[in-house]
């Protein structure tokens, strides 16, 4: 069972903000929510997670709702190179390595 | 630092036949789980390995098998192939040791499978 609910597709013009959605009513307590990216025909790339606090790095900033049932994953400036299916998951620690992916929001960078 | 590696690219094999994947996982990284990605769909999770010993599996059949090895390393077994075995199989390794500090899985590029 999806744990996450994400749009399937989205647009963002270049060097725009990319906010992308995600709904994990269902998340407990000790469960993460993470991001990664795939970019057509490579391996999924780790983005960024978090629990509770809203988290930025080089590559994004995630906004997690207080009550945890939803966050957002934006991309400050996006780029044409940002073009790529992005899955949100919800795991806890033990599940770090077994990621249940669901079908992501294709996101697309137009010029 | 090379990452992670998977061989062979890419492969054709034949209904009925067997097939084996190998995986060598990031530099200090001792663990390593298998996908199966479908054209237009997510990764599927097959199993992970740590230590040598299989320690989560996903909903596949027995068919598919695994390997670690001291080294780390891995491999994927799939026997008696299924034309519905056809995608892209990616490896994700990690290291429990650093899992509190360093939460994130690293992807190989994959191996295609095509089963005809």
């Amino acid at each position: 069972d999806a744990k996450t609910t994400q749009p399937p597709s989205m647009d963002c013009a270049e060097g725009r903000a990319a906010n992308l959605p995600c709904n994990h009513s269902t998340i407990s307590g000790n469960e993460y929510v993470y991001w990664y990216r795939q970019i057509h025909s490579q391996g999924p790339q780790y983005i960024i997670h978090g629990l509770k606090n809203n988290e930025t790095n080089e590559m994004a900033s995630l906004i997690i709702t207080e009550d945890r049932k939803s966050s957002t994953l934006i991309l400050p400036h996006a780029t044409l190179r940002d073009t790529a299916v992005y899955y949100c998951i919800v795991t806890d620690q033990t599940g770090a390595n077994n990621l249940f992916f669901g079908t992501g929001t294709r996101l697309t960078v137009i010029p | 630092d090379a990452g992670v590696t998977q061989s062979p690219t890419h492969l054709i094999k034949t209904r009925g036949q067997q097939v084996t994947l190998r995986c060598s996982p990031k530099s200090g990284h001792d663990t390593v789980s298998w996908y199966q990605q479908a054209l237009g769909q997510g990764p599927q999770f097959i199993f992970q390995y740590y230590e040598e010993e299989e320690r989560q599996r996903g909903n596949f059949p027995d068919r598919f098998s695994g390997h670690q090895f001291p080294n780390y390393s891995s491999e994927l077994n799939v026997n008696a192939l299924l034309l519905g075995d056809s995608a892209l199989y990616l490896c994700a390794s990690s290291s429990i040791s650093l899992w509190d500090r360093k939460n994130e899985a690293f992807f190989g590029q994959g191996t295609r499978l095509t089963v005809v």
